[in-house]
């Protein structure tokens, strides 16, 4: 059966320190993965997604970046975090069903 | 640019009650519609729904779409203390190829009191 890991679950930096999220997704092959942010207002807002090794999709401006070196791991990093950018990070991956599955999730506060 | 509108955002019943969870949506090459339940941590899925009129049910939970509305909602019935979550309901499309993603609604949070 598929399973989705993603590290850590919660951590707390200073701003302007690096970030380095990491997702990884067993029991299938090239599935679809994704970055989202939950913050306060509550809605999830996507910020990247790829569909393959080294592919990945921008959906929003901002501080953050993405990359996909293996195909069932998806790493989201920042060179200096702000602020702003303290939230509730999913990861998900979705297969040819349409549906997805979260990972766990990574509560982010940048102090 | 998609868009899932979710109302109300947020709703207090007593146990016992029935719910209603309404969600809109606008989205491109649309494929399916999901509704997750998020207590503290990720989401965790209710229901996907890709063709119209037909309700979906999960005990007391039960859900249909309606593609011509764009429209879904999702009813719980005799609701406990258990139901208390956000509800986020999501519109899945595909904006080519195989790049298939959901755009979420900013969820209803709904109270169970006993």
């Amino acid at each position: 059966s598929q399973t989705i890991h993603q590290w850590p679950a919660t951590l707390v930096q200073p701003v302007g320190s690096p970030l380095s999220l990491e997702c990884t997704v067993e029991g299938t092959s090239n599935p679809n993965l994704y970055w989202y942010r939950q913050a306060a207002g509550r809605g999830l807002q996507l910020l990247f997604y790829s569909v393959g090794i080294g592919q990945i999709s921008s959906e929003v401006p901002q501080n953050l970046s993405a990359s996909r070196p293996q195909d069932r791991q998806f790493i989201l990093s920042s060179k200096k975090l702000l602020l702003s950018d303290s939230g509730f990070y999913l990861c998900a991956w979705s297969g040819n069903s349409g549906g997805y599955t979260f990972g766990s999730g990574t509560r982010l506060t940048v102090v | 640019e998609d868009k899932v509108v979710q109302s109300p955002l947020s709703l207090v019943v007593h146990e016992g009650d029935t719910v209603t969870l309404n969600c809109s949506y606008e989205v491109t090459n649309f494929r399916s519609l999901l509704w997750y339940k998020q207590e503290k941590k990720a989401p965790t899925f209710l229901f996907m729904l890709t063709s119209s009129g037909i309700e979906k049910k999960s005990g007391r939970l039960s859900s249909i779409l309606d593609k011509k509305e764009l429209f879904s909602i999702l009813n719980i019935t005799a609701t406990q203390t258990g139901d208390s979550a956000i509800y986020l309901c999501a519109g899945g499309g595909n904006s080519g190829g195989s790049n298939y993603k959901l755009t979420f609604g900013k969820g209803t949070l709904l109270t169970v009191n006993p």
